[in-house]
């Protein structure tokens, strides 16, 4: 069965710190493509990275990074230099099927200025 | 380029009667799929559409349905409404392109009473 865990459910970090969103998925198929998306509290869903399972370069952009270690079914997320505006909930989901994503639980992330 | 328009966003409904939600994709895209988000459940996928076609549904009961219309405009409806449908509905469209990212709308918050 496919699943996603993100086991940390609230993360409260003081500005200009560095974070990072663990995510960690199961999954049987060897294609697949993974996700992380950003839900401010206008609740509106924001598409942050797309990663296929044969790209296991990390990647970074801006501020953001991600780490992804097909060895340990894992695809973190890591902000650097935290700013409040980075303050939302943050998911990470798994898609096997078109227009089917399999969302973790989110992590809440709280930057305190 | 316009976002996803859901329609309307706050909806407040009895036990027992029918909704109906509008989403109105971002102009080329052609896929339109809908998920469901609590604080208990999370994130979960209801129905995916494409060219007027329910190419993949979750595991939501009957009462739970959509459809697609030729300019990809998709509705979704509930009937016999039960207090625990109160939730925030989550329209997100998508290029053809396999696994294309999602591109979320607002919501529509439902309140069942």
């Amino acid at each position: 069965a496919q699943k996603v865990t993100q086991a940390q459910t609230e993360i409260s970090v003081v500005e200009k710190e560095d974070v990072t969103l663990d995510c960690v998925y199961e999954t049987r198929d060897t294609t697949y493509y993974l996700f992380w998306y950003k839900q401010p509290p206008s609740g509106e869903l924001v598409f942050l990275i797309r990663r296929n399972s044969f790209d296991e370069q990390n990647e970074i952009s801006g501020r953001y990074s991600w780490n992804f270690q097909k060895s340990t079914s894992s695809f973190n997320f890591t902000i650097t230099a935290s700013q409040v505006v980075d303050s939302a909930v943050y998911f990470c989901a798994l898609s096997e099927e078109e227009g089917k994503l399999i969302f973790g639980q989110g992590t809440e992330l709280s930057v305190k200025p | 380029k316009a976002g996803v328009t859901q329609t309307p966003r706050y909806l407040i409904k009895t036990r027992g009667q029918q909704v109906t939600l509008s989403c109105s994709p971002i102009s080329g895209h052609r896929s339109v799929s809908w998920y469901q988000q609590t604080p208990g459940q999370g994130l979960q996928f209801l129905f995916e559409y494409f060219s007027e076609t329910q190419r993949n549904k979750g595991n939501f009961p009957g009462r739970f349905s959509g459809r697609q219309f030729s300019n990809s405009r998709s509705e979704m409806n509930v009937s016999t409404l039960e207090l625990g449908d109160s939730a925030l509905y989550l329209c997100a469209s998508s290029l053809t392109v396999p696994n294309s990212p999602l591109h979320f709308g607002n919501g529509t918050r439902l309140t069942v009473t």
